[in-house]
């Protein structure tokens, strides 16, 4: 079974400080993607990558960046986090060609105070 | 830009019951239509997909049928059951863009 696993389930932050959410798969997938999730959005895409070192910006970049040194590990950063930021955060992964079933995390609540 | 409505926001059913959730999207070179369901404290989950090259797809319980020419796209749940309650997101593809639906709300009432 594919198992994508995120840092934290919950996280509090201060408006201002730098955050790091971190996502790992270990099933060698090539693509890797990160939402935000809020209600009555679905999910927003905000960045995602196709290779080590490789990323594209999604829909909603603004806010973030993000690391992808291996190819197992994902992280998005907030390089400053504002309150406007809290919300559920999901990482996915997807094997192969990218019209193909992505793999969730169980997700990060953050909430930025 | 392209989006994905999708309806009801909310539904309730009766255990035995069937369930409808309906999507319309607006990108026509979408070719990938996926369903995912996400239970209380876990990630979406893909329980059916269907492709442009293909009208309806059946796994058991559940069904997905797609119209390109009026981009709808449908989830059918027949003899829902307490454990199918949790909520559902449609969601229409193009390469690496994937554009999700709002979600809909399934209660199933035992």
């Amino acid at each position: 079974d594919v198992k994508v696993t995120q840092s934290s389930r919950y996280l509090v932050k201060r408006t201002g400080e730098k955050v790091f959410l971190e996502c790992v798969q270990d099933m060698d997938h090539e693509n890797m993607f990160w939402y935000r999730q809020d209600p009555g959005l679905g999910l927003r895409l905000i960045y995602f990558s196709y290779d080590v070192k490789m990323k594209e910006k999604g829909d909603i970049p603004e806010g973030y960046s993000v690391s992808r040194e291996k190819k197992e590990r994902f992280s998005l950063i907030l390089e400053s986090a504002s309150t406007n930021q809290t919300s559920m955060y999901l990482c996915a992964s997807i094997l192969g060609r990218v019209n193909n079933e992505q793999f969730f995390g169980p997700g990060t609540r953050l909430t930025v105070l | 830009g392209e989006n994905v409505e999708q309806h009801p926001s909310t539904l309730s059913v009766q255990e035995g019951d069937s369930a409808v959730i309906k999507c319309t999207y607006s990108d026509s070179a979408s070719n990938y239509f996926p369903w995912y369901k996400q239970e209380l404290g876990k990630g979406p989950q893909l329980i059916i997909d269907i492709r442009s090259n293909v009208g309806e797809k059946k796994d058991q319980r559940i069904a997905v049928t797609l119209n390109k020419t009026a981009k709808h796209f449908s989830l059918h749940i027949t003899e829902t059951q307490p454990e199918d309650s949790a909520v559902y997101f449609c969601a229409a593809s193009r390469g690496f863009k994937t554009i999700f639906g709002a979600g809909t709300r399934l209660f199933v009432k035992a």
